[in-house]
């Protein structure tokens, strides 16, 4: 079946850093790709997403290119804020399937 | 206005009792959903409802009921809580007509505590 495989955390950053969270995908078909924010205490909101290869999804300072090659979609962002600080979620939807979401990377951003 | 609304926002009960949670979306969505969330962030699809028929059901316990009266509401009813029910429970929707697979949005989510 579909999955999402992303790197766990917690990840730990400077204000200003660079950040990667990694993220790789296994789906037949062509899914589009989403990364999903959670801010403390909120529900998760969508940051961005990409629907087809190449496509790149961007939003608040954050980029993630959907590479069907590698089967991944990296999200990146040049320098983080602590505002920044929440738990970022990957997920693929086929059409007339359910999301599939990875298991969230917790960011903490330190002033 | 809330786009996906779902009261209360937090729950706390004895073991045995039965609670509800409701949910309202007013995006005009053609499919709701339940997910839970554990304490290690991980989400797990409960149910989802498509034009008021259940289309999903990932082998919770039948202890869980949805109950959705109408295109904009999805409910979930909980029968005789235990307490690995406690987690945070959240309502969402999606736009899947016409060849979509629409992207969710999700409520702020209901905390489930059992004691």
């Amino acid at each position: 079946g579909d999955s999402v495989t992303q790197m766990e955390g917690p990840v730990t950053l400077s204000e200003e850093a660079f950040l990667t969270i990694n993220c790789t995908y296994t789906a037949t078909g062509y899914p589009s790709l989403f990364w999903y924010v959670q801010y403390p205490g909120e529900g998760l909101q969508l940051l961005l997403k990409a629907t087809k290869a190449d496509d790149k999804g961007s939003n608040k300072g954050f980029e993630a290119t959907y590479r069907k090659e590698t089967t991944s979609f990296h999200l990146e962002k040049g320098s983080v804020q602590v505002s920044d600080s929440a738990v970022y979620f990957c997920a693929l939807r086929r059409y007339g399937q359910n999301f599939v979401f990875g298991p969230g990377t917790r960011l903490s951003v330190l002033p | 206005d809330t786009a996906v609304s779902q009261t209360p926002k937090y729950l706390v009960t004895q073991m045995g009792n039965d609670k509800s949670i409701k949910c309202e979306q007013n995006l005009g969505h053609d499919t709701m959903y339940w997910y839970k969330q554990d304490s290690k962030k991980f989400l797990k699809i409960m149910f989802s409802y498509n034009n008021k028929e259940l289309i999903i059901n990932e082998t919770v316990p039948n202890r869980f009921s949805p109950k959705s009266p109408d295109k904009a509401h999805l409910n979930l009813h909980i029968n005789s809580l235990e307490l690995g029910d406690s987690a945070v429970y959240f309502c969402a929707s999606s736009l899947d007509g016409q060849g979509r697979a629409g992207e969710l949005f999700f409520g702020e989510g209901s905390r489930l505590t059992v004691l």
